[in-house]
């Protein structure tokens, strides 16, 4: 069965600065990656997923990510940051051949202060 | 277009309770899940329909829950006797598959959720 750890549980960050979760996973077998917000008091929202091709991928609201196989990371990016990127952000994983079945990590809350 | 709508959206209960939780999908999406989110255990996957058909049940904690669909549609998850440990966030998503059949890593749009606080 797949697991996914979310190595930050808080992340502060001033505004206009970048900041970076991560993201690892583990899996016997292949897996698509995605990415979700959640804002207060709303459902979670995708950001951006990785299912195959180029392990740059590009999501909503200036979000970037890395799939890189051989760490087993989804390391999720913004170079900017906004006081409205203020949120939580769960990292999930599905298996190829369960694809239907996400599993999340434990979340990450960003706090940006101005 | 209208998203995934889910009530009530809270839902304060008395232990050894039951209770009912409604989800409407997205209209035209054929599969639907439920999740929970709660302190301890974070985001965990409940059930998995794809039309009214469960083909997988595993993630429902006990004999307690219990989810069905009718009409490809609408969804209810139901919890007899209610515990305190079922106190959560239920959330429901659901998704289409591209190509006509069910899709590789198909999206799945959440609902606002129906917090669960068993008393």
């Amino acid at each position: 069965a797949q697991s996914v750890t979310q190595l930050d549980s808080q992340v502060p960050v001033f505004e206009e600065a970048p900041v970076e979760l991560r993201c690892n996973y583990s899996s016997s077998v292949s897996v698509y990656l995605f990415w979700y917000v959640q804002y207060p008091n709303q459902g979670l929202q995708l950001l951006l997923k990785y299912l195959s091709g180029s392990t740059l991928v590009k999501g909503i609201n200036g979000f970037e990510a890395e799939f890189n196989k051989s760490q087993t990371s989804f390391h999720l990016r913004k170079p900017s940051v906004h006081i409205s990127d203020t949120a939580e952000y769960f990292c999930a994983v599905s298996e190829l051949f369960n694809d239907y079945k996400l599993s999340f990590g434990a979340g990450t809350t960003v706090t940006v202060r101005a | 277009g209208a998203g995934v709508s889910q009530s009530p959206s809270n839902k304060v209960t008395e232990k050894g309770k039951d209770v009912e939780l409604r989800c409407d999908p997205i209209s035209g999406h054929t599969a639907l899940y439920w999740y929970r989110q709660s302190l301890g255990q974070g985001l965990e996957f409940l059930i998995y329909f794809q039309g009214n058909s469960a083909p997988d049940k595993s993630g429902l904690p006990s004999d307690r829950f219990s989810a069905e669909r009718t009409g490809g549609s609408v969804s209810t998850l139901t919890i007899q006797r209610t515990q305190q440990e079922d106190s959560a966030v239920y959330l429901c998503a659901s998704s289409t598959p591209g190509g006509g059949g069910r899709g590789v890593g198909d999206t799945q749009y959440f609902g606002p959720g129906t917090r669960l606080t068993v008393l």
